[in-house]
C-alpha cells in the first residue's frame, strides 16, 4: 500500500465546475504539500500545510492531522487548471518528500 | 524574485557517457532536494543537502553522486549513464523549515 494515496486518479469536469481532489496518508507528518504539474513542465509548489485551511484565489486546501486526510478544492475551474495535481508529504522537519501518485486534471470549455 | 534555477533543461546523452545537472536555489535556502521523475511516474527522491552536508539519501544508484558547494548550489552527476535514467529531475529548495520551491527540471535522455 503507497505511503500517500489521492482520489481520483483522474478527473474530467466542465468549466465552472467545483471540484475537490482527495490525499490521504499512513504517515506521520511534519507538512503536506500540494503541487501542480503541467505537461512536460516544472513542479509549482500551491500549499503547504501543517494544520488547517489555506486559500489561495480559487484554490482552497484543508487537512485533518487526526484523519491524515487533505483536500484540495478548485472553485469556478477554468481549462487553464487542467494539470495533474500532486500530493506531497513531508517525514521530520528535514525530511523528503514522499508523493502521491497524482490526480489528472482536465477541465472542458 | 528569484526562482531556483536548473541547468541544463534539456541534456540527450550516449548510454555509458556522464552527465552532470545543476541546481542553483533561492538566495538563502540552505537545504536543496533532488528528485527523479521517470516517464509516466511520480517523483523519487534522490538526496538532500543541508547547509553544504548531505542530509538524506533516498534511492540514487551508485552511479549517482551529488554535492553542495559553498555558494549552496548544488550538482547530481551521473556516469554509466543507462537507457532507464532518462527522466525528468527536479531540484528543490527550501530555508528550512519554510516552503518548498521546484525548479523547472532538467530533462535527461538517454539514448
Amino acid at each position: 500500500k503507497n505511503e500517500v494515496e489521492q482520489s481520483p486518479q483522474n478527473l474530467t469536469a466542465q468549466e465552472g465546475e467545483f471540484i475537490t481532489i482527495n490525499c490521504s496518508y499512513s504517515v506521520g507528518i511534519s507538512a503536506l504539500h500540494w503541487l501542480q504539474q503541467h505537461p512536460g513542465g516544472g513542479i509549482v509548489s500551491l500549499f503547504m500545510l501543517s494544520s488547517g485551511k489555506k486559500k489561495h484565489g480559487r484554490l482552497i486546501a484543508t487537512i485533518n492531522i487526526q484523519e491524515k486526510h487533505s483536500s484540495l478544492h478548485i472553485t469556478a475551474s477554468h481549462p487553464r487548471d487542467s494539470a495533474v495535481y500532486i500530493c506531497a508529504v513531508r517525514t521530520g522537519s528535514q525530511g523528503n518528500l514522499i508523493f502521491g501518485k497524482g490526480t489528472k486534471l482536465s477541465v472542458k470549455p | 524574485a528569484a526562482g531556483v534555477i536548473q541547468s541544463p533543461r534539456h541534456l540527450i546523452k550516449e548510454k555509458r557517457e556522464t552527465a552532470t545537472l545543476k541546481c542553483y536555489p533561492i538566495p538563502r535556502h540552505d537545504t536543496v532536494y533532488w528528485y527523479q521523475q521517470g516517464p509516466g511516474q511520480d517523483p523519487q527522491f534522490l538526496i538532500s543537502f543541508y547547509e553544504k552536508m548531505q542530509s538524506d539519501k533516498g534511492s540514487i544508484p551508485d552511479r549517482f553522486s551529488a554535492q553542495q558547494f559553498s555558494d549552496y548550489h548544488s550538482e547530481l552527476n551521473m556516469s554509466s549513464l543507462e537507457l532507464g535514467d532518462s527522466a525528468l529531475y527536479f531540484c528543490a529548495s527550501r530555508e528550512a523549515p519554510g516552503e518548498l520551491f521546484f525548479g523547472e527540471g532538467s530533462r535527461l535522455t538517454v539514448l
